[in-house]
């Protein structure tokens, strides 16, 4: 496979579950992100990571856990989540090197998300 | 804090015909890039065409071609001959530069339809 991959591609959960979404990127990239899209609202970044470490909490709530073990594969850790946590979300890679400002960021195709 | 402003919702446009998308921001910062993001439906956001606005020259790529208007902040994104593929949400998204890296802010996005 090529480009930025995510999975599940549905998940429907109880706010009492706990799941983990998995996004994994075959370009060589070092830099990841998490964006929430919800419905009418614009793309939320959540997460962004750089050569594995955080570099950016965009004041997400605890019930988000993100994880990046290498530079390839992004996780999502959710629990206890709510109904408005509902929503499409996308990873995101780019290059870490470089005028990484200007670099295009190269999607997966989501996850959609729907809490119960 | 930046603002990103889609200020219609829905666009429709004839084939082979040409349609404009507007985009608005707010920012105090000189330097930054604008982006035009496109996700068709159920399928993976790519990038359309980037611009920085150090340069006055306006970017163009192929049918997609942006008209820079830095003193009135206004990047609006024209499609030329439009195709059927061409239906899509369309975003415009603002990076600042420097600093924290990854910073994409979003508009609410536009949903454009081709009619045959």
């Amino acid at each position: 496979e090529t480009g930025v991959t995510q999975t599940p591609r549905h998940l429907v959960m109880g706010m009492t579950n706990k799941k983990s979404l998995k996004c994994e990127q075959h370009l060589g990239h070092n830099a990841m992100y998490w964006y929430k899209q919800s419905a009418k609202k614009p793309l939320e970044l959540m997460f962004v990571y750089n050569f594995k470490e955080q570099t950016e909490n965009n004041s997400v709530p605890s019930r988000f856990s993100p994880e990046c073990p290498n530079s390839s594969h992004l996780f999502l850790h959710l629990h206890t989540l709510q109904p408005e946590d509902s929503a499409l979300y996308l990873c995101a890679s780019t290059t870490g090197t470089g005028d990484v400002q200007y670099n295009e960021q190269f999607f997966g195709p989501g996850t959609r998300l729907t809490v119960l | 804090a930046q603002t990103v402003t889609q200020s219609q919702p829905e666009m429709s446009v004839q084939e082979a015909e040409t349609v404009t998308l507007s985009c608005t921001y707010d920012t105090s910062e000189s330097d930054y890039y604008l982006f035009w993001y496109k996700q068709p439906p159920s399928r993976q956001m790519i990038l359309v065409i980037r611009q920085e606005a150090y340069k006055q020259q306006n970017a163009t790529e192929n049918r997609f071609s942006v008209n820079f208007q830095k003193a009135a902040k206004s990047f609006s994104l024209k499609i030329s001959d439009s195709q059927l593929g061409d239906a899509a949400m369309y975003f415009c998204a603002y990076r600042n530069y420097g600093g924290s890296q990854g910073n994409l802010i979003f508009g609410k996005g536009t949903k454009l339809s081709v009619k045959p």
